[in-house]
């Protein structure tokens, strides 16, 4: 069956450095999104892609955020100069549609940053 | 920000009962539910959707009722069994609102006991 693939599974990283979480989407969708969840917490929205530009995103995503699709098959998220609070699992997700579609979740990228 | 809410944090069963999972929403422009199966450190794992235009869905073990005027969705499974133990979560969107981003419950932790 086809899934959405992270890399890495675990990063750890000091504060103020940059991150780059990688998905490869299921190959098909067209709609591709980011999550997180903070331990102990809701699983919340960052961002949507479609057609190669964000379709909508959270308060959270600002401006230390980015998102690309640099190729084909890769969907990115870089987060700029962390902070302690962006720990927390990121998970990539895609769906074949956007309204009324099934959004499928990869395995999620557990980011510390100390 | 409690659109959707999980007020029941466990659940324990007896293996081969019905497991009954519950939750509810205040935003009226909700019009597709979703259940997700997450075990710790994995990513979430879809399960069963329903449409606002709809009051019942079912696959196999797994059955979604939504009650629209009561803003209520609750999730079956007959017979459970012990592979069902994990964090259910209810997540909503509302594409019609101009937002296809799910917005997910707390979770409710299932254990069904041999």
């Amino acid at each position: 069956e086809p899934e959405v693939t992270q890399t890495p599974s675990h990063q750890v990283t000091q504060m103020g450095q940059e991150v780059i979480l990688r998905c490869v989407p299921i190959s098909n969708h067209l709609y591709f999104y980011w999550y997180r969840q903070i331990l102990g917490q809701k699983v919340e929205f960052l961002v949507s892609f479609y057609n190669n530009e964000i379709s909508e995103k959270s308060e959270i995503f600002d401006d230390q955020f980015s998102v690309e699709r640099p190729d084909g098959s890769n969907f990115t998220l870089k987060i700029r100069s962390t902070k302690l609070e962006d720990s927390a699992m990121y998970f990539c997700a895609s769906s074949q549609q956007g309204y009324g579609n099934t959004i499928y979740f990869g395995e999620g990228s557990w980011l510390t940053v100390v | 920000d409690q659109q959707v809410k999980q007020n029941s944090p466990s659940l324990s069963v007896q293996e081969g009962r019905i497991s009954i999972l519950n939750c509810d929403y205040t935003n009226s422009m909700f019009d597709y539910f979703l259940w997700y199966k997450k075990y710790p450190a994995e990513g979430p794992t879809f399960l069963i959707s329903i449409s606002s235009i709809k009051d019942k869905n079912e696959d196999g073990r797994f059955t979604v009722f939504l009650n629209k005027s009561a803003k209520h969705l609750s999730l079956h499974i007959v017979p459970s069994q012990p592979g069902d133990s994990a964090v259910y979560f209810c997540a909503a969107s509302g594409a019609q609102g101009g937002s296809e981003k799910l917005v997910f419950g707390k979770g409710t932790k299932l254990t069904v006991n041999p």
